[in-house]
């Protein structure tokens, strides 16, 4: 079965503070990358982050980091110095290749930034 | 650089009737995916085009079918339509095998009455 479970269907903080969502996905592919996307009300699929399975190194992108636990088919999201623009549903996601490049995502965290 | 635009961005549709949902890729992209978000869910992969061939198909029946044009652009047909069809269908391209990531359209809004 090839499925992400995303446990945090919503969560609520305060800006600028720290807050991690988590993801834990199921695929018996070797070759994969993972990805999470936000989805504010614009409902266009902006990408936040990338990580290659085969990368020990855990991606960054300025405020955004994951933890990627490879054995444990973890991957999180954590979000610094949240800001109110941060307010939107987040997507984690994995990318395998069967012939296409297909996208699986979870359910979503519904996410706010309060001020 | 442009990104991926779609149109309609919102559609009503009778039980039955036909639609047809278009979508213009990111220039020099030449794949491009449809997915299937119901309300409350995440995206679901319906298939994918390359340079004007589908490569691949999700768990959709064969009332739901497309086309890539020479330019790369996509259309998404969906005969017969039922209730369960109401969803926002969004549209992703890609240079090649995507593996940096989608760029998405905003998708169009299908409402089935």
């Amino acid at each position: 079965a090839q499925t992400v479970t995303q446990s945090q269907p919503e969560m609520s903080v305060q800006e600028a503070e720290t807050v991690t969502l988590s993801c834990t996905y199921d695929t018996s592919e070797n070759n994969y990358y993972l990805f999470w996307y936000k989805q504010p009300p614009s409902r266009q699929m902006i990408l936040v982050i990338r990580q290659e399975a085969y990368k020990q190194q855990n991606a960054t992108e300025n405020r955004f980091s994951v933890n990627f636990q490879k054995a444990a088919k973890s991957f999180s999201l954590k979000i610094s110095d949240s800001q109110l623009g941060d307010t939107a549903m987040y997507f984690c996601a994995f990318m395998i290749f069967q012939g296409a490049q297909k996208l699986v995502f979870g359910q979503g965290t519904r996410l706010t930034i309060n001020p | 650089e442009t990104g991926v635009t779609q149109s309609p961005t919102h559609l009503i549709k009778t039980r039955g009737q036909q639609v047809t949902l278009r979508c213009s890729s990111q220039s020099g992209h030449n794949t491009v995916s449809w997915y299937q978000q119901a309300l409350g869910q995440g995206p679901q992969f319906i298939f994918q085009y390359y340079r004007e061939e589908e490569n691949g198909r999700g768990n959709f029946p064969p009332r739901f079918s497309g086309l890539q044009f020479p330019n790369y652009s996509s259309e998404l047909n969906v005969n017969a339509l039922e209730l369960d069809d109401s969803a926002l269908y969004l549209c992703a391209s890609s240079l090649g095998r995507g593996a940096y990531g989608y760029t998405f359209g905003s998708g169009t809004r299908l409402t089935v009455v």
